[in-house]
């Protein structure tokens, strides 16, 4: 397997513009995270889906914060309309329910600059 | 709810001596799984290392051990003969064994340097 595959790596935006990031998570797996990473606050969970399903969204910071899983294979995360605080590096991670057992598989990360 | 604590922002080590790194935990919980992560300049996240929580063993992975403390809600990393591509930022990780909240719990990290 490839591993978690995202998309962009890098993204420049510019402020009040849609940013959508998209992920294909580990095949077989039925967990989905999506955490955000800064130097003041670390890396945060936004939300994680369980056999596509959002689980828990209390992460998502507000309103302008979206995300989907249509299917097993793809997830995406979209803010709408994008500020210059939502710069950041965004990872999406997935994982198996095996009693907690399997670690979360990181993709690579996309780095979110918005100016 | 869980947290996870990693008390030193920075730590530095000279190659080919020992650090270790801490990190405590809270949970109500009694079986459950912990995990340190490395992530390094690439800034790819790495597993390191895991310990299920109902094993009183410790964790060994070649140079790194943990010292895995149950009762204390300790979970300490060690690192021996430190190489400098184990210069990285670690996070300690937290995972419930239950069905309800499979989510994993970071915690801030530590950033660890290592002088030649």
């Amino acid at each position: 397997d490839a591993g978690v595959i995202q998309s962009p790596r890098h993204e420049v935006t510019e402020m009040g513009q849609e940013v959508t990031l998209r992920c294909k998570p580990i095949s077989g797996h039925d967990y989905l995270f999506w955490y955000r990473q800064t130097m003041m606050r670390g890396l945060e969970l936004l939300i994680y889906f369980n056999n596509n399903v959002p689980i828990d969204d209390s992460g998502m910071p507000e309103d302008r914060f979206s995300a989907k899983m249509p299917n097993a294979s793809f997830s995406t995360l979209k803010i709408q309309p994008s500020e210059p605080r939502d710069s950041a590096v965004y990872f999406c991670a997935s994982s198996f329910r095996d009693r907690g057992r399997t670690e979360a598989f990181f993709g690579q990360g996309t780095r979110l600059t918005v100016v | 709810a869980q947290t996870v604590t990693q008390s030193q922002p920075e730590m530095s080590v000279q190659e080919a001596e020992t650090v270790t790194l801490s990190c405590t935990y809270d949970t109500s919980e009694s079986d459950y799984y912990l995990f340190w992560y490395k992530q390094p300049p690439s800034r790819q996240m790495i597993l390191v290392i895991r310990q299920e929580a109902y094993k009183q063993q410790n964790a060994t992975e070649n140079r790194f051990s943990v010292n895995f403390q149950k009762a204390a809600k300790s979970f300490s990393l060690k690192i021996s003969d430190s190489q400098l591509g184990d210069a990285a930022m670690y996070f300690c990780a937290y995972r419930s064994a239950h069905n309800y909240g499979q989510n994993f719990v970071f915690g801030p990290g530590t950033r660890l340097s290592v002088l030649p």
